[in-house]
């Protein structure tokens, strides 16, 4: 089965620092789709950020950037200027790109605390 | 609607009884997905549905699961004779077309089997 694998099942980060997530994929195919989401304790995931796999450059947004190393299958989630609001469950999941199946696989998620 | 709405918030309910777990996309969306997360564990695929083709059943874990949308919008999921292991948040999500632009999430239902 093809995994996404998150090795940190917490995080802690002192408020307006900056903290990476981890997370590792396997995949078979060149062309895929990755993602972040953010779950708070309301449940509803939230999209955070959104990488296409041709292309090379980082996707950012805001506070919010990644480090893909494609070679290496890694999608790492940088936040900077934590704030209070970040904390939460983060998820990176990774997407197929034949039209058709769009299922996501999730890793099992990163608790990310946020030290006042 | 504004948001993908889902009912009930929590239900609780006695080991081989039935539950149905409802779905209420956004507006015009016409990709609906089903996804259950256990305790400590990530989002686990259980159904896709896309417009008017097959749905994708690939990810339902026995025969006892079960889910339809009627006329292209509200999903039911239903599972028969339910056991303790069932007992996990049901998230359903929405998406415009495909889901690789990433889908808009429910608040899921929070269901327990006692």
């Amino acid at each position: 089965a093809q995994t996404v694998t998150q090795s940190q099942p917490e995080m802690s980060v002192q408020e307006a620092e900056t903290v990476t997530l981890s997370c590792t994929y396997d995949t078979s195919e060149s062309d895929y789709y990755l993602f972040w989401y953010k779950q708070p304790p309301s449940r509803q995931m939230i999209l955070v950020i959104r990488q296409e796999a041709y292309k090379q450059q980082n996707a950012t947004e805001n506070r919010f950037s990644v480090n893909f190393q494609k070679a290496a299958k890694s999608f790492s989630l940088k936040i900077s200027d934590s704030q209070l609001g970040d904390a939460a469950m983060y998820f990176c999941a990774r997407g197929r790109s034949n039209f058709g199946n769009e299922k996501l696989t999730f890793g099992t998620g990163t608790r990310l605390t946020i030290i006042p | 609607g504004a948001g993908v709405s889902q009912s009930p918030s929590n239900k609780v309910t006695e080991k081989g009884k039935d539950v149905e777990l409802r779905c209420d996309p956004i507006s015009g969306h016409t990709a609906l997905y089903w996804y259950r997360q256990s305790l400590g564990q990530g989002l686990e695929f259980l159904i896709y549905f896309q417009g008017n083709s097959a749905p994708d059943k690939s990810g339902l874990p026995s025969d006892r699961f079960s889910a339809e949308r009627t006329g292209g919008s509200v999903s039911t999921l239903t599972i028969q004779r339910t056991q303790q292991e069932d007992s996990a948040v049901y998230l359903c999500a929405s998406s415009s077309k495909t889901g690789l632009y990433g889908y808009t999430f429910g608040s899921g239902t929070r269901l327990t089997v006692v």
